[in-house]
């Protein structure tokens, strides 16, 4: 596609209940990131893949949280038991490569609540 | 720590000049992003700086000094469309992109 997609671009969950958000890259793009933003503030880094590995973790919040990229190309961010507090933006973006001149593109975003 | 630091909110004048500065503490320097983020929507890339000196691009431009962990975000002829977030981005020496929280600019007639 032309740009990275996300989906859904909104969902609404009842606390306890499992979600999949789903990253679609620039096709080619080498390396995916997830953050979450909350409204007035920057990303904030969750995980990010190499391809289908993922390159490190060391940003989600708990171990209700996890990441899978299995053939290197779409990404799924699973919050299982949601809780209210991790209502936020969570936001999908790809590069070229990882390393050095790395501009990321990013995704529209999924708008997550959770009641 | 690693820490980005930027002013919260701005306010500018159509058609006049404003500088947003950043600076940064982080563990190694890789490179230093400038991004634009209309509310509602995702960021947008504007500049990478990695060298010290000025980087021009139309009516942005973007400043480095590595000594000195500063950079800003020069944005000339305001216009109305120009009123967004600008968040700034340093790519430490893990490779990760530190983020700052962004400065709100509000461009008024």
């Amino acid at each position: 596609g032309a740009g990275v997609s996300q989906s859904p671009r909104y969902k609404v969950t009842k606390r306890g209940q499992d979600v999949a958000l789903r990253c679609d890259p620039i096709s080619g793009h080498v390396s995916l990131y997830w953050y979450r933003q909350a409204l007035g503030q920057g990303p904030e880094f969750l995980t990010y893949f190499n391809y289908e590995a993922q390159q490190d973790k060391s940003g989600l919040p708990n171990d209700r949280f996890s990441a899978e990229r299995p053939e290197g190309s779409i990404s799924t961010l699973t919050i299982q038991r949601t809780e209210q507090r991790d209502s936020a933006m969570y936001r999908c973006a790809s590069s070229l490569a990882g390393e050095g001149y790395n501009e990321q593109f990013f995704g529209p975003g999924t708008r997550l609540t959770v009641l | 720590g690693q820490n980005i630091d930027q002013p919260t909110e701005m306010t500018a004048t159509e058609g006049a000049i404003v500088q947003i500065n950043c600076t940064y503490q982080t563990s190694g320097f890789n490179g230093l992003f400038w991004y634009q983020q209309h509310a509602g929507e995702a960021p947008t890339f504007l500049s990478y700086n990695v060298l010290d000196g000025l980087e021009e691009k139309g009516r942005f431009s973007s400043f480095l000094s590595r000594s000195k962990g500063y950079s800003y975000l020069l944005l000339k002829e305001l216009q109305m469309k120009d009123s967004a977030s600008y968040l700034c981005a340093v790519i430490d020496s893990n490779y990760q992109l530190i983020w700052g929280a962004g400065t709100k600019l509000i461009i008024k007639p």
